[in-house]
């Protein structure tokens, strides 16, 4: 079974400053993986995405990942963090096979806190 | 396109008491997920629904039930609710051949 590990809880950065949030996964078989977002009081926003092709892949509100098989990561990135980013962030993996039978598995999250 | 509603917001139940949650998914959509999210956690899997039937279960017990309707809306269901059940419950919808789920915005229930 596939499992993520997010390995900060806590990620306190200034405005403007880069930021990388760890994740790894334990898979021996072909790898989906996401990284969500969620702001207070709210739900799940899909930041990304890699399912094939490019290990670089970019997503919404300028963030990106690299998936690197050799090393079992997916960890997200940002150039320049604004005061809005501030929020949790979750990395997932689909567990179970085939068709619509795909459950998430979440780690455990990284409170991005950005400050003025 | 409309996204994915859930329905109330916010509650509060006594323990022992029983609790229904209601989502509508997105559009052309007919896979709808339930997970639990306690304060300071990730997300975890209860279940699963796909064309009306369960379609894969996590570790919870059996007072937690669910159906899906012909319009691929959802119910979920927790009999003689726990303290511990308090949590963000997500709701999250997919189509049947694609990975990724699209989810509500939650309905915070509070066991007192």
């Amino acid at each position: 079974a596939q499992s993520v590990t997010q390995l900060d809880s806590q990620v306190p950065v200034f405005e403007e400053a880069p930021v990388e949030l760890r994740c790894n996964y334990s898979s021996s078989v072909s790898v989906y993986l996401f990284w969500y977002v969620q702001y207070p009081n709210q739900g799940l926003q899909l930041l990304l995405k890699y399912l094939s092709g490019s290990t670089l892949v970019k997503g919404i509100n300028g963030f990106e990942a690299e998936f690197n098989k050799s090393q079992t990561s997916f960890h997200l990135r940002k150039p320049s963090v604004h005061i809005s980013d501030t929020a949790e962030y979750f990395c997932a993996a689909p567990t179970g096979s085939g068709g619509s039978n795909y459950k998430l598995t979440f780690g455990k999250g990284t409170l991005l806190t950005v400050n003025p | 396109e409309t996204g994915v509603t859930q329905s109330p917001t916010h509650l509060i139940k006594t323990r022992g008491q029983q609790v229904t949650l209601r989502c509508s998914s997105q559009s052309g959509h007919n896979t709808v997920s339930w997970y639990q999210q306690a304060l300071g956690q990730g997300p975890q899997f209860i279940f699963q629904y796909y064309r009306e039937e369960e379609n894969g279960r996590g570790n919870f017990p059996p007072r937690f039930s669910g159906l899906q309707f012909p319009n691929y809306s959802s119910e979920l269901n927790v009999n003689a609710l726990e303290l511990d059940d308090s949590a963000l419950y997500l709701c999250a919808s997919s189509a049947a051949l694609n990975t990724e789920a699209f989810f509500g915005q939650g309905t915070r229930l509070t066991v007192v």
